[in-house]
């Protein structure tokens, strides 16, 4: 299957700093990637869909000044936490769509644990 | 409000029983659906995925979709402690986005 990797696996901040997450698409080329964030014992909800090129959409309630979402290029997407407050504390995963493959957005990355102090 | 649902569980079966997961969805134009295993503090594994209406096989699990009830299941057969985990039901809308249920633990005693 289609690999998603992301960058850090886990990172620990101080409140009021920000933190930048990667994810990149090893074997292909990821024309959309999507963010995710899931809270203990939730399930994973969409915060934003990135595409090559052109800005995000983000979902409802999701703040895109506190979520900065980069995707440059084809193979890597960034997410900035900005100003990161313990309430942002969470695990961050994204997945990575080919739009020429069936099915590739299904693939995650290993996900982000984001730990603000 | 496009729903996936999903029943909590826990749901224990002995070591080498039948696992049955279930879920529905609420939206008729979805695309293509998926099970996902996600242990604790790890990102979601895909299992299986299936698009057309009927049993699709894999190994020891078999996903069933019928559009018509709107209804996925996922059977595991010859259950194993590693199983053991939270299964999550998804998804994938006409526009590519994937709608997550709340997931269904999974306990395999031994």
């Amino acid at each position: 299957g289609a690999v998603v990797s992301q960058h850090p696996s886990w990172v620990i901040c101080k409140s009021g700093t920000s933190v930048k997450i990667e994810c990149r698409s090893l074997d292909f080329q990821a024309t959309t990637m999507f963010w995710y964030r899931q809270f203990p014992k939730q399930s994973l909800m969409l915060m934003a869909t990135s595409n090559e090129g052109s800005k995000a959409t983000y979902e409802q309630g999701v703040e895109k000044d506190k979520f900065l979402i980069n995707h440059a290029s084809l193979t890597l997407s960034t997410l900035t936490v900005t100003s990161a407050h313990p309430e942002d504390s969470s695990f961050y995963i994204c997945s990575a769509r080919d739009g020429g493959t069936e099915g590739t957005e299904a693939f995650f990355g290993q996900g982000t644990r984001l730990t603000v102090v | 409000q496009k729903e996936v649902e999903q029943n909590s569980g826990p749901l224990s079966v002995p070591e080498g029983a039948i696992a049955s997961l279930n879920c529905t969805y609420s939206d008729r134009g979805s695309q293509s659906f998926f099970w996902y295993r996600q242990y604790s503090g790890k990102s979601p594994e895909l299992i299986m995925f299936i698009y057309s209406n009927g049993d699709k096989e894999d190994g020891r699990f078999t996903a069933q979709l019928n559009r018509a009830s709107q209804y996925i299941s996922l059977l595991i057969r010859d259950s194993k402690l590693s199983d053991s985990a939270t299964y999550l039901c998804v998804v994938r809308d006409s526009s590519y986005k994937l709608i997550f249920g709340s997931g269904t633990r999974l306990l395999v005693r031994p």
